[in-house]
């Protein structure tokens, strides 16, 4: 089962920074939390993961909590092509697959 | 990021025949492959975990029997469904990492198969 829990829809204005929220309140110390996106009728695409430490990259940025039970993905300048449904995955380091979600569905409106 | 690539992009087939469905890994070696499936409107739901060299592991209620995977070599694994019925038609989407030491993995863009 998915230790995660995602809102399963959102809307954002297009040239506005989107806010996925998700919870892992039962991650381990040695779980990563990942972010993927698929968009329709396509494999899920990787967008950045972390431990406890905030990541940026060049597609997002990754906020996690202090207690590492919550986080948040922010697309700073949303645009119609990041309308997806984005998953949140925790998973530890070696040897396990991804295990997904139902996500959160992002439409991004202009 | 890593590319996998997977063939065809979608399949018709007529009940009852067998349809392969090929992964590649284009620019690593991929040591372990997963396979996926996704009916519409659901999320993917693992189906096997493959490694090269090695039988593959079926997830509980997966038939091993009608979904036959081969990882042969470090840079390609194939999914057969045999004997091909309706209730397959699903999305069917792999994944490929390049060592246990490598934390994120890559899918490839899918295989949308039509059993008619």
């Amino acid at each position: 089962d998915a230790k995660t829990t995602q809102p399963p829809s959102m809307d954002c204005a297009e040239g506005r920074a989107a806010n996925l929220p998700c919870n892992h309140s039962t991650i381990s110390g040695n779980e990563y939390v990942y972010w993927y996106r698929q968009i329709h009728s396509q494999g899920p695409q990787y967008i950045i993961h972390g431990l406890k430490n905030n990541e940026t990259n060049e597609m997002a940025s990754l906020i996690i909590t202090e207690d590492r039970k919550s986080s948040t993905l922010i697309l700073p300048h949303a645009t119609l092509r990041d309308t997806a449904v984005y998953y949140c995955i925790v998973r530890a380091n070696y040897g396990q697959n991804f295990v997904f979600g139902p996500g959160t569905r992002l439409s991004v409106l202009p | 990021g890593a590319v996998v690539s997977q063939h065809p992009s979608w399949v018709i087939c007529k009940s009852g025949t067998s349809v392969k469905i090929e992964c590649r890994s284009l620019d690593f070696q991929a040591t372990t492959m997963f396979w996926y499936r996704q009916f519409p409107k659901q999320s993917l739901m693992l189906m096997a975990t493959s490694n090269e060299g090695s039988k593959a592991t079926y997830e509980q209620g997966v038939e091993k029997d009608k979904f036959l995977i081969n990882h042969a070599s470090l840079t390609l694994s194939t999914l057969t469904v045999t004997s091909a019925h309706p209730e397959d038609s699903s999305f069917y989407i792999c994944s490929a990492r390049d060592g246990p030491t490598n934390t994120e993995a890559f899918f490839g863009q899918g295989t949308r198969l039509t059993v008619v």
